[in-house]
């Protein structure tokens, strides 16, 4: 069972906007950065998104991040068959002893 | 360009230790902290801990105290991760990954299976 919780699966046609959400608490979202992750098949984790809509250099601006209260979001538009990936969130939970990184649990992600 | 460039697979038998590494090049080794993650086939992303590379101090998850150990060798900007008493439920593909960000995890390794199995 993930701290941070996110739909198992979301699909959506090429060239539409899907969104992921991320549901937590005040002691890991609402009071700490985002960050999300794609996870292409066989592959490792890469950074997307950071401090809860910034991008890094590389990532197109079909990418994007929100957040509200103990929620976030990602948004992707112009969906492309290369974005079938699973999708992490990621914060700091300040809920346990010293401070613990918690995910969610990733959402499959199907461009139909 | 920054590299993280982890050890090959191992298999172990259960209650054994295994040792992973990661070297790291492309940037100052002692500037950045280190994360180790795991994934259980099929399952999601789960933290296990974090090195800083300059003084060596860590900070493990809840559920693994007792049996990971991270440390590094600032000499071949290499981190490790050392996990004891090895069970079926520890077979997973281990990552480093580097927070060049405080609050984000920017550059992940190759990954390195570990099995543990009888």
């Amino acid at each position: 069972q993930s701290v941070l919780t996110q739909p198992p699966s979301v699909s959506a046609a090429p060239g539409q906007k899907v969104t992921i959400s991320c549901s937590g608490s005040s002691s890991n979202i609402g009071n700490n950065y985002v960050s999300w992750y794609q996870q292409l098949p066989g592959t490792a984790p890469k950074l997307l998104i950071y401090e809860n809509n910034k991008r890094p250099s590389g990532i197109p601006d079909r990418f994007s991040g929100s957040k509200s209260g103990t929620s976030a979001t990602l948004g992707i538009t112009g969906l492309q068959t290369g974005d079938e990936a699973d999708y992490y969130c990621g914060t700091w939970d300040s809920s346990l002893s010293a401070g613990d990184v918690v995910f969610g649990g990733g959402t499959k992600l199907t461009v139909l | 360009q920054v590299q993280l460039v982890q050890s090959g697979a191992e298999v172990k038998k259960p209650g054994a230790s295994v040792k992973v590494s990661c070297k790291a090049s492309g940037y100052t080794f002692t500037s950045y902290y280190m994360h180790w993650v795991r994934q259980a086939p099929g399952q999601g992303l789960e933290w296990m801990g974090i090195i800083n590379p300059s003084g060596g101090s860590t900070s493990y998850a809840q559920k693994f105290q007792g049996r990971v150990t991270m440390t590094r060798d600032t000499s071949t900007s290499t981190v490790y991760m050392e996990l004891s008493s090895l069970r079926s439920e520890d077979t997973a593909v281990y990552y480093c990954a580097l927070a060049a960000r405080p609050d984000a995890f920017d550059i992940w390794g190759q990954g390195t299976m570990v099995t543990v199995s009888s």
